[in-house]
C-alpha cells in the first residue's frame, strides 16, 4: 500500500529551465511534507518542507506547493542547474497521530539537468 | 559540525552471519531512526530510538532484527543470521529533541550485501 506516490521515475530538463517534481499521497492524516535530495552512494539530504497549514513554501531556487484537497504536492526548482541532478524523494508524516517521527517516503524521481 | 555518521559504509556478509551497523547522531540530536532502502524502492521506516529506549519498532521485521541506542556510544542495528533478502542500504537519521524540528538528517548509509 503506497501512501506516498511519485509517479514519474525520471525527469530530464535543460539547464536554466524549471524542474517540476510531483508527489501524491493517500493518507489524510499526513500533515507535514518534506523533500529530500539524494546523490548516489550518499544519504538523503533535507531540502525543504511544508506544513499542511500552508500552501506554499519557498527557499531560494526551491519552492514547494501543497494542494490539500487534491492530496498533491510539487517541488519547483528554478532555474535548474546540472548540480541538481539527483534522485528526489517526497516524504510525509502525521504530526497529529502521535507518530510524527515516522516518515513515509515515495520511490523517488531521478532528475537529470542537461547543460 | 559533523553530520550523522554511519559505519561501516559497506558490509559483506555470508548467509547465516551477523551484521552490526553503527550510527552516531549529529551533535545535540537525541533521537535516532533507522530506515531501509531496497533496490528501486523508497526508504522504509524501521525503528525510532531515544537514549536507552526503543520508542517505536513497528517497522522492524519480527525476527533476527534488533536495535539499541545505549547511554554511551552509537546506536546499533543488529541483524542475526542474515539472508539474501537483507541486502539493502540501511540509513540512520537523527533529529533534535521533540518540538524543535520535524526534519530528520540522514547519514551516508551502510550498504549490506549478503552473499
Amino acid at each position: 500500500d503506497q501512501q506516498v506516490k511519485q509517479n514519474s521515475p525520471s525527469l530530464s530538463v535543460q539547464e536554466g529551465r524549471i524542474s517540476i517534481l510531483n508527489c501524491d499521497y493517500t493518507n489524510s492524516m499526513f500533515d507535514y511534507f518534506l523533500w529530500y535530495k539524494k546523490y548516489p552512494a550518499e544519504g538523503p539530504t533535507f531540502l525543504i518542507s511544508i506544513s499542511s497549514i500552508k500552501d506554499k513554501n519557498e527557499d531560494g531556487r526551491f519552492t514547494v506547493f501543497l494542494n490539500k484537497s487534491a492530496k498533491h504536492l510539487s517541488l519547483h526548482i528554478v532555474p535548474s542547474q546540472p548540480g541538481d541532478s539527483a534522485v528526489y524523494f517526497c516524504a510525509a508524516s502525521a504530526k497529529g497521530g502521535g507518530s510524527n517521527y515516522k516518515l513515509t517516503f515515495g520511490k523517488g524521481t531521478l532528475l537529470t539537468v542537461n547543460p | 559540525n559533523a553530520g550523522v555518521m554511519q559505519n561501516p559504509r559497506h558490509l559483506v556478509r555470508r548467509r547465516g552471519q551477523e551484521a552490526r551497523l553503527r550510527c552516531s547522531p549529529m551533535k545535540g540530536h537525541s533521537h535516532v531512526y533507522w530506515y531501509r532502502q531496497l533496490p528501486e524502492e523508497g526508504l522504509k521506516f524501521m525503528v525510532y530510538l531515544q537514549k536507552e529506549n526503543i520508542i517505536d519498532e513497528s517497522g522492524m521485521p519480527k525476527e533476527r532484527f534488533s536495535a539499541e541506542f545505549p547511554k554511551e556510544g552509537p546506536s546499533i542495528l543488529r541483524i542475526q543470521q542474515v539472508v539474501r533478502g537483507d541486502s539493502a542500504a540501511y540509513f540512520c537519521a537523527s533529529s533534535p529533541p521533540s518540538g524543535t524540528s520535524y526534519e530528520q538528517y540522514f547519514g551516508p548509509g551502510t550498504r549490506l550485501t549478503v552473499t
